[in-house]
């Protein structure tokens, strides 16, 4: 079983339509939680953080349940700028000082207009 | 400011040529990562150093060589690489090495690698 685990798409959605990304990790001693967002040949960037009691950010919601290992990222109004493919990540802390991102294989979403 | 700088951008080499990749931060992280990333794929951890020391190698081949000459530099030496090496080589810093907020990873553009 993957560390992390994401729907890998693609999602096609029209421009302003609501879409939802699931995610689930397996190491309950996970951390820290994230979502990234890689364009096309370019590095991830920090989308945000996701905590516990849930978090916003404009047009983005992020909620974690640690009951159920469970990570989601939902976006309203959706724009054409908005695709991207949608990286779920968790941050294991492996002792000594050290921490490990833990990637899930990324959902890949395509805004039509 | 949050900026990794990464160079070269593009790197093309043979596989007995010897190169290296080169990562800046200027932010005053202690942390910081090498990343490899297959097309379609997402970023796979190789290394990582806290406070200039290395305290993860996930069992990378040797060919690869790591090295942390100070808390703002970090380079990977590349020897005797194979074509399956190809691929996009990020490195990223965090403020240190712990949970919570300030291990908040930023990742450098990256430098994409084609071994010949």
């Amino acid at each position: 079983r993957k560390e992390v685990e994401q729907d890998p798409g693609p999602f096609n959605v029209p421009e302003g339509a609501t879409v939802a990304f699931n995610c689930t990790y397996s190491n309950s001693a996970s951390q820290s939680f994230f979502w990234y967002r890689q364009d096309c040949r370019k590095e991830p960037k920090l989308l945000m953080s996701v905590y516990s009691s849930g978090n916003e950010d404009g047009r983005f919601t992020a909620q974690l349940n640690r009951a159920s290992q469970y990570i989601s990222l939902l976006i309203r109004d959706s724009k054409l700028s908005d695709s991207a493919t949608y990286l779920c990540v968790v941050n294991l802390f492996v002792g000594q000082g050290a921490q490990k991102l833990v990637f899930g294989q990324g959902t890949r979403l395509t805004i039509n207009p | 400011d949050t900026e990794v700088t990464q160079t070269p951008k593009h790197l093309v080499m043979g596989m007995t040529n010897k190169k290296s990749l080169k990562c800046e931060q200027h932010m005053g992280h202690r942390a910081m990562y090498w990343y490899k990333q297959k097309a379609k794929k997402p970023p796979e951890l190789m290394f990582v150093y806290s406070y200039e020391k290395l305290s993860i190698n996930e069992s990378v081949p040797s060919r690869f060589s790591p090295e942390c000459p100070n808390s703002s530099l970090l380079n990977l030496h590349l020897h005797a690489l194979q074509p399956e090496d190809s691929a996009l080589y990020l490195c990223a810093s965090s403020q240190e090495g712990q949970g919570g907020t300030k291990n908040i990873q930023y990742f450098g553009a990256g430098t994409r690698l084609s071994v010949l």
